[in-house]
């Protein structure tokens, strides 16, 4: 029982480079949601996603995109990292509008240098 | 902005005592729900309270929601050493918003 899968699990970066963080679900969860976590910030939004082909901002999206072919798949693309978007990054689902609980995965540290 | 502000920031107990933590919002919400996380890891949902209940419990864990202050307590019984971690309220999804939001958290630590 997998639950919510983020890969990698550590990355470094150089400023300037892209990458793309992987998130997979495995619960058939319509919605699906990106946070990053700063020390003292705690969890902010930067995009969700409430089906496949539907996705909206949160709170913090300048600098990624996200895409979702896939009810599985939520796919968090960094264009152009910067020193500021080193953080921890969670991937979380839930199954629909009348589920409120939330399942995270384990998270992505990046360094962007 | 954050929805929620944990109050402590941190806490530190003797293992066996209780831990009381709070959460103040600012918008009127449908929902309010508590999650734990351990160092190095994702978030776990603990508990979760609707906006026309007033308390909650769950094993070791007790739950109270004041609508009117717009503030909800998380009391955690007999501490163990397994309860250190970081403890979060989350707001939502509200009214047609899809969003969850979450607090600074308060950081938890149980002195065996």
């Amino acid at each position: 029982n997998a639950g919510v899968t983020q890969t990698p699990k550590f990355q470094v970066l150089k400023t300037g480079q892209s990458m793309t963080l992987q998130c997979a679900q495995d619960m058939n969860h319509e919605y699906m949601s990106w946070y990053r976590q700063d020390p003292g910030m705690g969890l902010r939004l930067i995009h969700y996603s409430v089906g496949a082909g539907i996705t909206d901002q949160g709170e913090v999206p300048n600098g990624y995109n996200v895409s979702r072919s896939t009810t599985e798949d939520f796919p968090l693309r960094l264009l152009s990292a910067a020193p500021s978007q080193t953080s921890v990054y969670f991937c979380a689902s839930r199954g629909g509008a009348l589920e409120n609980i939330q399942y995270f995965g384990a998270g992505t540290r990046l360094s962007v240098l | 902005s954050q929805q929620g502000e944990e109050d402590p920031q941190a806490l530190s107990i003797q293992e066996g005592e209780n831990a009381t933590m709070n959460c103040s919002y600012k918008t009127s919400i449908n929902n309010l729900q508590w999650y734990r996380q351990n160092s190095g890891r994702g978030l776990v949902h603990l508990i979760l309270i609707r906006s026309n209940e007033r308390e909650k419990h769950s094993g070791r864990l007790r739950v109270t929601l004041d609508t009117s202050k717009k503030s909800s307590s998380l009391l955690i019984t007999a501490s163990r050493a397994a309860d250190t971690a970081s403890y979060f309220c989350a707001t939502g999804p509200n009214f047609g918003n899809e969003k969850l939001t979450f607090g600074t958290g308060t950081r938890l630590t149980i002195i065996p």
